[in-house]
């Protein structure tokens, strides 16, 4: 079945410091990607999405490209700050868009 | 953006009461919700799948009995704990689909609540 792997956390980052955290994937047919960012003690907030093959997705100085030929779909930024501190969740959704597979988070401290 | 309001953001309440979470789609007609539990940190795990006037899926280990979610409307879905167990305190998140996507929107981009953080005595 389609499954979501991201790297293991806790990620912690100097303030202005290069952020990668990465994701891949395995699905059948033409998912869409996401990553989502949780905030302490909130629900999730999309942060960006590529629908296909190429696409970049960026919001927020965060950046990540849909590549079908590793099936990945790894975050970017590069100058974290602290306001940044979260928890990032990668995920994909069937081409019929009715499931999204989420990958275990990814937790993200910035420190001043 | 989308707009999904979960209420109460917070409930305490004492074992062996029932709780009821809201999850209204603000902005767009909603074909399906989810519902997640979120332990400390951890990932979600989804509960269940509830689409507009039909009977919920539940995943499996979900006791149906014990989550009982109705989804009425396009607008809104809810959630109750029945009999609520000091284990079932737990972060709950809703979130709400618009399955065929669009303008602006992928299909399967997903709105979630603000989560209802429920302590149970």
């Amino acid at each position: 079945g389609d499954s979501v792997t991201q790297m293991e956390g806790p990620v912690t980052l100097s303030e202005e410091a290069f952020l990668t955290i990465n994701c891949t994937y395995t699905a059948t047919g033409y998912p869409s990607l996401f990553w989502y960012v949780q905030y302490p003690g909130e629900g999730l907030q999309l942060l960006l999405k590529a629908t296909k093959a190429d696409d970049k997705g960026s919001n927020k100085g965060f950046e990540a490209t849909y590549r079908k030929e590793t099936t990945s779909f790894h975050l970017e930024k590069g100058s974290v700050q602290v306001s940044d501190s979260a928890v990032y969740f990668c995920a994909l959704s069937d081409t019929g868009g009715f499931k999204t597979i989420f990958g275990a988070g990814t937790r993200l401290f910035v420190k001043a | 953006g989308a707009v999904v309001s979960q209420h109460p953001s917070w409930v305490i309440c004492k074992s062996g009461t029932s709780v009821k979470i809201e999850c209204r789609s603000l902005d767009f007609q909603a074909t399906t919700m989810f519902w997640y539990r979120q332990f400390p940190k951890q990932s979600l795990m989804l509960m269940a799948t509830s689409n507009e006037g039909s009977k919920a899926t539940y995943e499996q280990g979900v006791e149906k009995d014990k989550f009982l979610i109705n989804h009425a409307s396009l607008t809104l879905s809810t959630l109750t704990v029945t009999s609520a167990h000091p284990e079932d305190s737990s972060f709950y998140i809703c979130s709400a689909s618009n399955s065929h996507g669009s303008s602006g929107r992928a299909a399967g981009e997903l709105f979630f609540g603000e989560g209802s953080r429920l302590t149970v005595l």
